[in-house]
């Protein structure tokens, strides 16, 4: 079974300062997506990044961007210029090709602090 | 465009009761899921369907049922509730031909239910 691991529970950076999210995850398959959701105090799951195994290239969404490293099973989110909105948990995912579900890690509590 | 929708919003129940949480969505996905995400925890697939009339168990499917008799409609039968049912319960919808999401496909989520069993 795949398995997603966030080793980071919670973190605190200043406004403007960079953060790096840690997640790694063990999987057989040689195919997959991995997915960051962001989900502020609104309960709401929203979407951040996406990335595909077999693109080499790391995805990158504005101030947010990704270090994909398929060979250590690692996937971790960075955050440029940090923002008082990017204060949320944030959920690493992965998801087998074929297997339309998403297996979550535990969540990092990130706070932006004025 | 109201995508995914869950009620009730917020409930509590007393041990043994039943319930059942609605999710409906207006986008024409073919599948949908329900998770519930415990307090400081990650969420947990409980049941998922890849179209109606069909369903499968997730992680944690024990205590729950679901039905999928229409395309829009997924809702979650909570029979004999207990304390460890206490959690927010998601519930998600996504669009796939095949075997695979496309390339920009992704799930899209309701508001969630809080649900308390005391």
């Amino acid at each position: 079974a795949q398995t997603v691991t966030q080793s980071q529970p919670e973190m605190s950076v200043q406004e403007a300062e960079t953060v790096t999210l840690s997640c790694t995850y063990d999987t057989s398959e040689n195919n997959y997506y991995l997915f960051w959701y962001k989900q502020p105090p609104s309960r709401q799951m929203i979407l951040v990044i996406r990335q595909e195994a077999y693109k080499q290239q790391n995805a990158t969404e504005n101030r947010f961007s990704v270090n994909f490293q398929k060979a250590a099973k690692s996937f971790s989110l960075k955050i440029s210029d940090s923002q008082l909105g990017d204060t949320a948990m944030y959920f690493c995912a992965f998801m087998t090709q074929g297997a339309q579900k998403l297996v979550f890690g535990q969540g990092t509590r990130l706070t932006i602090n004025p | 465009n109201a995508g995914v929708t869950q009620t009730p919003k917020f409930r509590i129940l007393k041990i043994g009761q039943s319930m059942t949480l609605q999710c409906t969505q207006d986008m024409n996905h073919n599948y949908m899921y329900w998770y519930r995400q415990d307090p400081g925890m990650g969420l947990k697939l409980i049941y998922y369907s890849v179209g109606a009339g069909i369903t499968d168990k997730g992680e944690v499917p024990n205590g729950y049922n679901v039905s999928r008799s229409t395309t829009e409609d997924f809702p979650l039968r909570l029979e004999l509730a207990a304390p460890s049912q206490t959690s927010v319960y998601f519930c998600a919808s996504s669009y796939a031909t095949g075997a695979t999401w496309a390339t920009n496909e992704k799930l899209f989520f309701g508001s969630g239910t809080q649900l308390s069993v005391l």
